[in-house]
């Protein structure tokens, strides 16, 4: 079965740029997705379609996937960005979840 | 205002069955593939399965085939999920999501505040 892999934590200090990784097999040949998810809270679309931005989602908040992974990047990190996020593709006929990053501001 | 509203969740002992449901408004919900997304305490995320936009097609994890099935009631704009035999494995928070785009594997744009559905004897 298809799998995502992804660090299980980062450490950013505030203002600094923070990155998680996604990693599956030709994962650059399909779009990725990226939720984020903050304690006691429902999953929120960050990215998707690789690097497209939901309306709402702060600019500070970009995506990248080639070859074998996609990249979450968020610039000039705050205190508010502090939460677990997850990597989303599909393969066949089924939709898949990286196993999580959390992210903490230092 | 898009709102997805799930409920059904509960206490159910293993080999029980439960019916969760997905109240869905602000949107046209035919319209939109949706999907069921759950996460056990403690756990990370995991997709369940997705109703297409058609209605012709649904879609399962390994995890739950042939033991839950989706199902949509477009006249009260409700997405359902009949799981059968839980097992303790089935523990966990129930999210109902509205999926973004025209594919049924779409990233999901909506999420529910969840229903958690608890199986223990």
């Amino acid at each position: 079965s298809y799998e995502l892999t992804q660090p299980p934590s980062v450490s950013v200090s505030p203002g600094q740029t923070a990155s998680i990784t996604c990693s599956g097999d030709t994962l650059g040949d399909q779009y990725a997705s990226w939720y984020q998810q903050k304690p006691g809270q429902s999953p929120v679309l960050v990215i998707y379609q690789d690097r497209k931005r939901p309306s709402g989602i702060p600019e500070r908040f970009s995506g990248s996937n080639s070859g074998n992974t996609a990249t979450l990047t968020i610039s000039e990190t705050q205190a508010m960005d502090e939460a677990d996020y997850y990597c989303q593709a599909w393969d066949s006929r089924t939709v898949v979840f990286g196993g999580g990053t959390k992210l903490t501001v230092l | 205002e898009v709102q997805l509203l799930e409920s059904g969740g509960g206490l159910v002992q293993p080999g029980g069955s439960l019916r969760l449901s997905c109240a869905a408004s602000g949107f046209t919900f035919s319209s939109y593939a949706m999907s069921w997304v759950r996460q056990a305490p403690g756990k990370g995320l995991e997709w369940v399965s997705t109703f297409s936009i058609s209605g012709d097609r649904t879609y399962y994890a390994d995890s739950v085939k042939g033991r839950f099935t989706i199902f949509r009631d477009i006249s009260k704009n409700t997405l359902y999920l009949q799981i059968n035999s839980l097992g303790a494995d089935d523990t966990a928070l129930y999210y109902c999501a509205k999926v973004y785009t025209s594919s049924w594997y779409g990233p999901l744009d909506y999420w529910g505040r969840g229903t958690l559905v608890t199986v223990s004897s």
